[in-house]
């Protein structure tokens, strides 16, 4: 079954960076579009960040523009997030979802990584 | 102001029929085909339960559907029962500007 297994979580200072990855199993990773999308604690679902399956087809959430890089490896079958200038408002739990047509984006998730941004 | 706003909570009894609204603003009405909704509950991954407006993926249950009118996305439970006990999230296509939106998110407390 469609798999989804983030990792790469876990505590910076601001200003930091960290990367993290999303390794996609279960189904033919090169097919699809992919998304990051976060939760702060307490809070609701945010959009961050789409990949198209050409690779290079990019959207970002303003919150993030210039900061985020979403990239995808087909052959590791492995979707991307690095993060640079990290602030404390980007502490939250990071999911990765797999997107299955422009009306449905967001028909499998990961069970995410979390990512502290504290001094 | 998000573009998309929920109530924070909505209850009901077993048995009965709860309403949650998504309500949009001029950003995302346009694109209301692609209004989805989403189940989360506590320390899991969302679940997607409808798409494109009123569409269930296969193994959802049939007690979820889904509406719109003008700027109001609805998602509908009835037969409520103790598992619907989650948080819902509504999301909508914002345009080339916003992308993806999402609501705030409704508790839902089954009594």
């Amino acid at each position: 079954q469609v798999q989804l297994v983030e990792s790469g979580g876990g505590v910076v200072q601001p200003g930091g960076s960290l990367r993290l990855s999303c390794a996609a199993s279960g189904f033919t990773f090169s097919n699809f579009a992919m998304h990051w999308v976060r939760q702060a604690p307490g809070r609701g679902l945010e959009w961050v960040t789409f990949l198209h399956v050409d690779g290079r087809t990019q959207f970002y959430a303003d919150s993030v523009m210039g900061r985020f890089t979403i990239s995808r490896d087909n052959s590791k079958n492995t979707l991307y997030l690095q993060m640079h200038s990290l602030r404390e408002e980007d502490t939250a739990l990071y999911f990765c979802a797999r997107e299955t047509s422009p009306t449905t984006p967001f028909d499998s998730w990961g069970q995410g990584a979390l990512v502290t941004v504290s001094s | 102001q998000s573009a998309l706003t929920q109530p924070a909570s909505v209850s009901g009894s077993p048995g009965q029929s709860i309403t949650i609204s998504c309500v949009g603003t001029s950003s995302v009405v346009g694109n209301y085909h692609t209004v989805s909704w989403y189940q989360q509950h506590p320390g899991k991954a969302p679940k997607v339960i409808i798409y494109e407006i009123n569409k269930r993926p296969s193994g959802v249950s049939n007690r979820f559907s889904g509406s719109t009118s003008g700027n109001t996305a609805s998602l509908t439970i009835s037969g409520l029962q103790a598992e619907d006990e989650a948080d819902y999230h509504c999301c909508a296509h914002g345009g080339s500007r916003l992308h993806w939106v999402f609501g705030g998110g409704t508790k839902v407390t089954v009594l």
